[in-house]
């Protein structure tokens, strides 16, 4: 069975900084993909950033990177220049054939936050 | 466009209860999947509709839980009768197309965060 493991259960960083949080997966899909959701206090569920693994590039949305190591099975979101409302909590998520490609398996979530 | 949305936000009930939760989908999207997170664990797949039909429920965890989508338009995911268990945060998610990439991401809704006392 598909895998994501978030080893950070709590990250802080300063406002203006950069901050990597990371994600792991272990699969045997040939073909899978990655999603990153952030979850702030109000509890909603928002979609960041995606990264395909047979993108050439890793995935860039705004102050978002996915920094994507297909070797080594991880997919860390960065975040460039923090700001405040960036404190949330990140899930990372797999989909992959072997999930049946129509579900999400999702990491335990890291708690970011961004301090003044 | 409105999201996706749930009701109700919070429900307190005695174990032995029934509850039901309601998901509507953003408009015009055929996806509609239900996940849970009990506290301090995963968020995990419940089961996805492609319209009023069930494609998948093999994350229901037992008979006590039935999901339905008449219609195919809002869901509704019954807990009957409520085990202490079953207290978590259950999300609705949606999506025009079937999940897959930027373009087709899962949109989520709020949760309904239930306790089972």
């Amino acid at each position: 069975a598909q895998k994501i493991t978030q080893t950070q259960p709590g990250m802080f960083v300063q406002e203006k900084e950069a901050v990597t949080l990371d994600c792991t997966y272990d699969t045997s899909d040939p073909s899978y993909g990655l999603f990153w959701y952030k979850q702030p206090s109000s509890g909603e569920m928002i979609f960041l950033i995606y990264q395909g693994s047979y993108d050439q590039q890793n995935a860039t949305e705004g102050r978002y990177s996915l920094n994507f190591q297909k070797a080594r099975k991880s997919a860390n979101l960065v975040i460039s220049a923090s700001q405040l409302g960036d404190s949330a909590m990140y899930f990372c998520a797999f989909q992959g054939r072997n999930t049946g490609f129509q579900k999400l398996v999702f990491g335990t979530g890291t708690r970011l936050l961004v301090s003044p | 466009e409105a999201g996706v949305t749930q009701f109700p936000s919070h429900s307190v009930i005695e174990k032995g209860q029934t509850v039901t939760l309601r998901c509507d989908p953003i408009s015009g999207h055929d996806n509609l999947y239900w996940y849970r997170r009990v506290m301090g664990k995963e968020i995990k797949f419940l089961l996805h509709f492609v319209k009023e039909s069930k494609q998948d429920e093999s994350g229901m965890p037992n008979n006590r839980f039935l999901a339905e989508r008449t219609g195919g338009t809002y869901s509704t995911l019954k807990v009957q009768p409520a085990e202490l268990e079953d207290s978590g945060v259950y999300f609705c998610a949606s999506s025009q197309d079937l999940l897959g990439g930027q373009n087709s991401p899962l949109h989520f809704g709020n949760g309904t965060r239930l306790t089972v006392t």
